[in-house]
């Protein structure tokens, strides 16, 4: 079945630089959006189509697309920025939205 | 832009049923597409399945699709998800989320979400 893959968990430098990336065959074919969930919190777009943020998001997120994998990209990473991160896309084999497992974002 | 407001807790039974609505304020409605998206403890999101009002047909995930319906009320602007048989392992938030587009294959871009409602499923 159609599924994307994400890295459990990634960590990165207060001010640095991290890429988040989500693989899947589904991406080949569509752009993958992102979410951030915080604790206690509803998820949020915070990244969607070949490079685009909703209102409100700072510009230090940024995305990519190559292949079969999607990157999200955090520069000048901030403490507020720690939270899980889901890409999804469109699975047109089974005609339904899939979701990668995750990654947990920790900010040192 | 639309606002969606959810149901409250809900404590149930296993085997049982469980409604959780989702009241849309603001923006487009009929034309939107609205998912319904699961967090269990300890787990990532789960979508599991939407619909688009104007259409009236829904799509679910494989895995559910004995178990989940999903409607929606025009006149009053709300989406309803039922999960049937009821297991412990339903115990999770739930979520309703509104596409940017109201497109089948653009319904991954989900950008107002519901508050949550907290299912909780024991004995």
């Amino acid at each position: 079945s159609s599924e994307l893959t994400q890295d459990p968990a990634v960590s990165v430098a207060l001010g640095q630089t991290v890429r988040i990336t989500c693989q899947g065959d589904s991406l080949r074919s569509y752009y993958a959006s992102w979410y951030q969930q915080k604790p206690g919190q509803a998820p949020a777009l915070v990244l969607y189509g070949k490079n685009n943020r909703p209102s409100g998001i700072p510009d230090r997120f940024s995305g990519s697309s190559s292949g079969n994998t999607a990157s999200l990209t955090i520069t000048g990473t901030q403490a507020e920025d720690e939270a899980d991160y889901y890409c999804n896309s469109w699975d047109n084999i089974n005609n339904v939205v899939i979701f990668g497992g995750g990654t947990k974002l920790t900010v040192l | 832009q639309v606002q969606l407001v959810q149901s409250g807790t809900a404590v149930k039974k296993p085997g049982s049923s469980v409604r959780v609505s989702c009241k849309a304020s603001g923006g487009t409605f009929s034309t939107s597409g609205i998912s319904w998206v699961r967090r269990a403890p300890g787990q990532g999101l789960e979508w599991m399945g939407a619909i688009i009002p104007i259409l009236g047909t829904a799509k679910y995930a494989q895995k559910l699709q004995d178990r989940v319906t999903i409607t929606a009320d025009e006149s009053t602007r709300t989406a309803y998800m039922e999960l049937s048989s009821l297991r412990s392992e339903d115990t999770a938030v739930y979520y309703c989320a509104s596409a940017i587009v109201g497109e089948w294959d653009l319904l991954n871009t989900m950008d107002v979400w519901g508050q949550g409602t907290t299912v909780s499923v024991s004995s």
